[in-house]
């Protein structure tokens, strides 16, 4: 089955204590992003890949670091967390074309609580 | 890439047609648009995309008049289980390059009631 997973699914922390957020497809996809999801702001891109040693910043990046030393893999770190990044998180996965937009599959999210 | 605007809310009635509209005036000539559909504490879910005119598929339809500074979704015959929030997103994944970018809106709460 086609699929995004994210683990942890819920996760209360403390801040400044290191954690990581894995993400993983199958679908053999280029293309794979962080989003994080607060209320009345929608979904704000954190990072995105484009292939595999190829990372970029989206809107809201501080805080955040990524990796993507093998293409299935998009891990998200966070070095120090803070309260303020509490929230829940989305890893998404797609396949661009050479033209137009290709579908993007997301996981299930990831609530993370930073006390 | 292009900034969308949405309605925050919407209210509709089963059995209804419901069209949300997104306004992106400063979409880019090579910028598709996508929309997508959000239960709450799940992932966004792909509903249709399309370029210009019309596009259909089994569950909406999406309508893009000719200047492509807004589009249309439209969702027949609505049911309490289309509650949820719709977002519009417009941008373009390329290969090559930068400006990978996606930048989703705040989206609109569909409210769909008996």
């Amino acid at each position: 089955e086609a699929q995004v997973t994210q683990n942890p699914r819920y996760l209360i922390t403390v801040t400044g204590k290191k954690l990581t957020v894995t993400c993983s497809q199958n679908m053999n996809h280029e293309y794979m992003s962080w989003y994080r999801q607060d209320p009345g702001l929608g979904l704000r891109q954190i990072y995105y890949s484009m292939n595999v040693e190829v990372t970029d910043k989206g809107d809201v990046p501080e805080g955040y670091k990524v990796s993507r030393k093998e293409k299935r893999n998009f891990p998200l770190i966070l070095e120090s967390p803070s309260p303020n990044q509490t929230s829940l998180y989305f890893c998404a996965s797609s396949k661009p074309r050479d033209r137009g937009f290709s579908e993007q599959y997301f996981g299930p999210g990831t609530r993370l609580t930073v006390l | 890439l292009a900034k969308t605007t949405q309605p925050i809310s919407m209210d509709s009635y089963e059995g209804q047609e419901v069209n949300i509209t997104c306004s992106h005036n400063n979409i880019a000539t090579n910028d598709y648009i996508t929309w997508y559909q959000q239960f709450p504490s799940q992932g966004p879910r792909f509903i249709i995309q399309g370029y210009k005119t019309k596009v259909t598929n089994e569950v909406a339809s999406l309508f893009i008049p000719a200047d492509r500074k807004s589009s249309t979704l439209s969702l027949p015959r609505v049911s309490l289980s289309d509650t949820a929030v719709y977002y519009c997103l417009v941008g373009d994944l390329i290969l090559t390059g930068g400006g990978n970018k996606l930048t989703f809106g705040t989206g609109t709460q569909l409210k769909v009631e008996l």
